[in-house]
């Protein structure tokens, strides 16, 4: 079956370095997305992984390890803005490519 | 990123009435678009996938028959909710899939969301 699992909600500080996991099991594997989503907005993408290791873009950094099934979003020197629910996503090539999400973790900022 | 549009943001109609809401690829060219459906503080639901010059396919517990997709173009793909009730009203998102720089083994496929329609049925 399918499967992606991350935290329902986490919190952290403005500043600080939050880190939101997800693992995953799909019958097949094309490639790991994260998302950014507001309340009241569509997803904004915001990392593609589809080979094992770091993919660093600014202030957020994605990680990949195919062979566990896991990948985590690193968020650093938050901002109250990045307060959202962030969206783990497999592209699962048994499934004609189709992305299948996570539910969500909703990220709080507090000051 | 790429850019995906969506037509209308927001719509309201009563119960009945036929709703379309256009996506389009604005800066790419997007053989496979994406229908989705979100209800308030719930998970993206994907309802069909959008294949240019063919019909589109439905995930199980769709209705093909309600909500009619065409992907005419390269570039637009339409959803139209037919005879809307108001347990139709959510927020609909389309996403289309951006295969440019597949060259090299880090290539970026990507998929790319568009605003999302509203709707909400009277």
């Amino acid at each position: 079956g399918q499967n992606i699992d991350q935290p329902t909600e986490m919190t952290a500080t403005e500043g600080a370095i939050v880190q939101i996991n997800c693992t995953y099991q799909t019958s097949g594997f094309n490639g790991l997305f994260w998302y950014q989503q507001h309340a009241g907005e569509a997803p904004t993408f915001l990392s593609y992984n589809v080979l094992d290791g770091l993919e660093e873009k600014g202030r957020f950094s994605s990680f990949l390890s195919r062979s566990k099934g896991y990948s985590y979003l690193l968020l650093k020197e938050l901002q109250m803005k990045d307060s959202a629910s962030y969206l783990c996503a497999v592209r699962d090539p048994n499934r004609d490519d189709k992305i299948i999400f996570g539910k969500g973790t909703r990220l709080h900022i507090l000051p | 990123g790429a850019v995906v549009s969506q037509h209308p943001s927001w719509v309201i109609c009563k119960s009945g009435t036929s709703v379309k809401i256009e996506c389009r690829s604005l800066d790419f060219q997007a053989t496979t678009m994406f229908w989705y459906r979100q209800f308030p503080k719930q998970s993206l639901m994907l309802m069909a996938t959008s294949n240019e010059g063919s019909k589109a396919t439905y995930e199980q517990g769709v209705e093909k028959d309600k909500f009619l997709i065409n992907h005419a173009s390269l570039t637009l793909s339409t959803l139209t909710v037919t005879s809307a009730h108001p347990e139709d009203s959510s927020f609909y998102i389309c996403s289309a899939r951006d295969r440019r720089g597949l060259a090299g083994s880090r290539g970026t496929d990507t998929q790319y969301f568009g605003p999302g329609t509203r709707l909400t049925v009277l």
